[in-house]
């Protein structure tokens, strides 16, 4: 069974740091990964789709990578802004045929101003 | 990307009432999906409603508890019957982007519930 895991739970930094959030699965044969923004009470952005066959996606400020051999996906956001606080959830796509998502737990992010 | 809306958008029900919450797309897709988020976790399938045939439940959520209807392609709801204070949660759906190699999905903006 796929297991999704995201480190750290929750993040504060200043304004104009480039940060890392970290997303880990357990097994490593997946058709996808996708990351997505969640604003308080509200519903899910995606930001990025990786697909298996790739090392990286970038949008923007935004660049996800991907490891999958070692069951690794990192999202870097560059220069944050408060307008980046949010709660960044990784999912896999474990297969070709079916659209089931495995969601982390989310890396709550507060960007001080 | 399809732009999907819920409605409501927020509710607080007694328990032991049902609720039926609604999801409605801007085009026409195969693949609309259930989820819940429950505080403080993650998002966990709750079925797969496909239009023209019967909901595919995932493992622990029932149709008594959780009927779904999908009556056309761009409209489906979600009914959270005889509910307790355990079923407060933010529910959303999503769907599919369609036959593609990408397999990506997009979510509406959620419906928050409160059981007292």
């Amino acid at each position: 069974k796929q297991e999704v895991t995201q480190i750290p739970a929750a993040l504060s930094v200043p304004e104009g740091e480039n940060l890392v959030l970290n997303c880990s699965f357990t097994d490593s044969a997946i058709y996808n990964l996708q990351w997505f923004r969640q604003d308080p009470g509200k519903g899910l952005t995606s930001l990025l789709l990786i697909q298996s066959s790739q090392r990286e996606q970038t949008s923007g400020r935004l660049n996800a990578s991907l490891d999958k051999s070692s069951g690794r996906s990192t999202l870097y956001i560059a220069a944050s802004q408060p307008g980046d606080s949010a709660t960044y959830l990784c999912a896999v796509h474990s297969g070709a045929g079916s659209y089931q998502l495995t969601f982390g737990k989310g890396t709550k992010l507060s960007v001080i101003p | 990307s399809a732009v999907i809306s819920q409605k409501p958008s927020r509710d607080i029900c007694q328990r032991g009432t049902s609720l039926t919450i609604q999801c409605q797309v801007d085009s026409q897709v195969t693949m609309m999906f259930w989820y819940r988020q429950q505080p403080g976790q993650s998002l966990t399938l709750i079925a797969t409603a496909n239009q023209g045939s019967e909901a595919t439940y995932e493992s622990g959520f029932v149709i008594d508890k959780f009927p779904i209807s999908r009556p056309n392609l761009t409209f489906s709801t979600l009914t959270v019957s005889n509910m307790s204070p355990e079923d407060s949660s933010i529910y959303l759906c999503s769907v599919g982007a369609g036959f593609t190699a990408s397999y990506e999905q997009y979510f509406g903006p959620g419906t928050r519930l409160t059981v007292t």
